[in-house]
């Protein structure tokens, strides 16, 4: 079974631009959430995204956004990029609430 | 306000013996706890989960103990083994309906077993 799978592995960009970060979930999993992890901080819930909808989303500015595509695949776009945006940005998927969720890698993003 | 407390940033353990990683809570709509563990450049790994309506769960060598009254948990990892160095996360969750649910993570825990 494939496990969850994020892509870029790293990203840099430089301030003000906007970046997509993907994530394909495990086959079957229809819930799929993303985290923030930033140097020194532990993982900072940022959305959860089910069967195509947003359901919950954390304390980060609407600059951060995305979307759930009909294969339960899933983006995160970042807007108007900042300096502490830089961080590693893990996708979970999950078969809902109350069970366990499976990571991907991580995508590095680096702002300039 | 951080509702999952995991005080220790760091443990070292001889290998062997047995690996106490501690987490603490705030909330007490918490009903799920997970542990999780994270190699540097990889994601976290899911390890072993509890419910609130239990005080202990098992996995082979890894066991988690939850003290509701106290809103504490524990991960024991019996004999320890140098592929356990790595970072523990403690993780906690309520769901009350459809766009409350959301997945808490304590700062973590740096296990180094030492052979």
């Amino acid at each position: 079974e494939a496990g969850v799978t994020q892509s870029p592995t790293h990203l840099i960009k430089t301030r003000g631009q906007q970046a997509t970060l993907r994530c394909s979930p495990i086959s079957g999993h229809t819930s799929v959430y993303w985290y923030q992890q930033a140097l020194g901080l532990g993982l900072q819930f940022l959305l959860w995204y089910d069967e195509g909808e947003e359901r919950n989303r954390g304390n980060f500015p609407p600059r951060f956004s995305g979307r759930q595509f009909p294969n339960y695949s899933s983006e995160l776009n970042v807007n108007a990029l900042e300096l502490e945006d830089s961080a590693l940005y893990l996708c979970a998927s999950s078969l809902g609430p109350y069970q366990p969720q499976h990571f991907g890698d991580g995508t590095r993003l680096s702002i300039l | 306000d951080q509702q999952v407390k995991q005080n220790s940033p760091s443990l070292s353990v001889q290998e062997g013996r047995i690996s106490i990683l501690n987490c603490d809570y705030t909330n007490s709509m918490f009903d799920y706890f997970l542990w999780y563990k994270k190699y540097p450049a990889e994601g976290p790994t899911f390890l072993i989960s509890i419910s609130s309506i239990k005080d202990k769960n098992e996995d082979g060598r890894f066991t988690v103990f939850l003290n509701k009254s106290a809103k504490h948990l524990s991960l024991h990892i019996v004999p320890s083994q140098p592929g356990d160095s790595a970072v523990y996360f403690c993780a906690a969750t309520s769901y009350s309906g459809a766009g409350s649910y959301q997945l808490t993570f304590g700062k973590g825990t740096k296990l180094s077993v030492i052979p």
